[in-house]
Parts: structure tokens; C-alpha cells; sequence
């Protein structure tokens, strides 16, 4: 079974650019999440959706960061404009069915964001 | 507030001993807690669930506990080796719509 695929792996922006995460799940995953890790901390919720609605976005600085999740399968993460403090691994994952937390989420190998 | 707590941040032992990591948390209410292994680079990937009614659960040299009544867990690795070297988080579940995750501990396994 194929995993969660992010790209790109790697990205290095200058503040006050624009930068695009892709994301795919899990074939037959209706539950996917962003997740902002800083070096050295554990990751932070930034949104999760159930198929192709937002189920929470508390967390999701909506001044500069947006989601989409076009037809609930692919996702893609903006921030426009990047700050210094972006720098972070975004994580993407996903799960079954329930969109609660009992299900396990299964994680992609993230995108190394380096803001300079 | 909820909070989870993991000690020690680093830990570093010689390939084949013991080691056990702890976690402490204040969530409410409690659905169940995790135990992620993260290799550098990688994303986490879930070792252990367990839920309010369970108090150890193992996956192979992994073994997690859980004491619900001081809110206190402990992830216990035996006979380590090289490839345990990872980051270990404790991650939290409250009531269906939060998830708290801990800052991790970063494990070295020397040879």
C-alpha cells in the first residue's frame, strides 16, 4: 500500500515569497491534516479535513496560510506571504474514516521549509 | 489547560541496554494516547494506542504503560539498537476533537 506523498521535500524561500505544498493521502482516506513542526517541538495542527470540508482550522494563521482540498483526495498548503518563522517541516496525514482522533493517522515525510 | 509533557528531552545509551521515556499529561477529557516513532526526516509513525482501560501494550522490544489515575505514561525499549535512534512523542487524544502532541524525546543509540 502506497503511503502519504508530499512534495517537495525540500524549499528554500525568501521572506515575503510565496510557497505551495502538495499533499496525497492514503487511497480511500477521508480524514487529511497539515501539521507545522519547528525544530526540536512536536507537530502543531494547522487544519484537517473531513473529504473536502474543513473540520478545524483554529490553529491556521488565516492572514497568511490557506488549504484546499479540491474533490477530497489531493491537498495543497499556501503561505503567502512567508515569514522567518515559517521555517518548519510541514507535515501532511491521513486517516481511515472517522475524522475523530481514535483513528490512526498515517504521516508523509514532510516539507523542509527554510525561510531566509 | 492541555498539556503534554515528555522527559527526559534527549536520552543517550549504548546499543542493547534498557531505556524507558515518560510522559506526563493534563488533557481532558482523555480518549487515548499514542506513542509516534519519528526518524530524522521522516514522518511519525505510531507505535502504541491505548485507551482509558488499558495499562500496557507492547510492540516487540516496545512495551508503553499507561496509568490513567496519575495521567503518567512510559514508553520502555529493550535491548536497543542502532536503529531505534529516533525521536519518540506522546501524543494525546481529547474526547474526538483534539489532539495534543509532546515536544518528543530525541533517543541516540550509541554502538
Amino acid at each position: 500500500e502506497a503511503g502519504v506523498a508530499q512534495s517537495p521535500r525540500y524549499k528554500i524561500i525568501e521572506k515575503r515569497q510565496s510557497v505551495a505544498f502538495w499533499c496525497n493521502p492514503i487511497s480511500g482516506h477521508a480524514t487529511l491534516y497539515w501539521y507545522q513542526q519547528i525544530l526540536g517541538q512536536g507537530p502543531k495542527l494547522l487544519i484537517q479535513f473531513q473529504n473536502n470540508g474543513v473540520v478545524d482550522d483554529s490553529q491556521l494563521p488565516k492572514d497568511r496560510f490557506s488549504a484546499e482540498r479540491l474533490k477530497g483526495v489531493d491537498s495543497t498548503l499556501k503561505i503567502q506571504p512567508a515569514k522567518l518563522e515559517d521555517s518548519a517541516v510541514y507535515l501532511c496525514a491521513s486517516s481511515l474514516a472517522s475524522g475523530t482522533f481514535r483513528d490512526t493517522q498515517f504521516f508523509g515525510p514532510g516539507t523542509r521549509l527554510t525561510v531566509l | 489547560k492541555n498539556q503534554v509533557e515528555q522527559s527526559p528531552q534527549s536520552l543517550i545509551i549504548l546499543e542493547g541496554k534498557n531505556c524507558t521515556l515518560q510522559c506526563n499529561y493534563t488533557v481532558s477529557p482523555f480518549s487515548n494516547l499514542r506513542w509516534y516513532k519519528q526518524d530524522t526526516g521522516r514522518g511519525p509513525v505510531s507505535l502504541t494506542i491505548m485507551t482509558f482501560s488499558e495499562n500496557t501494550k507492547s510492540n516487540g522490544r516496545y512495551t508503553a504503560t499507561l496509568d490513567a489515575d496519575t495521567k503518567q505514561s512510559s514508553l520502555h525499549i529493550t535491548a536497543s539498537q542502532l536503529s531505534d535512534s529516533a525521536s519518540y512523542i506522546c501524543v494525546v487524544s481529547a474526547g474526538a476533537s483534539k489532539i495534543i502532541f509532546g515536544s518528543g524525546t530525541r533517543l541516540s543509540i550509541r554502538p
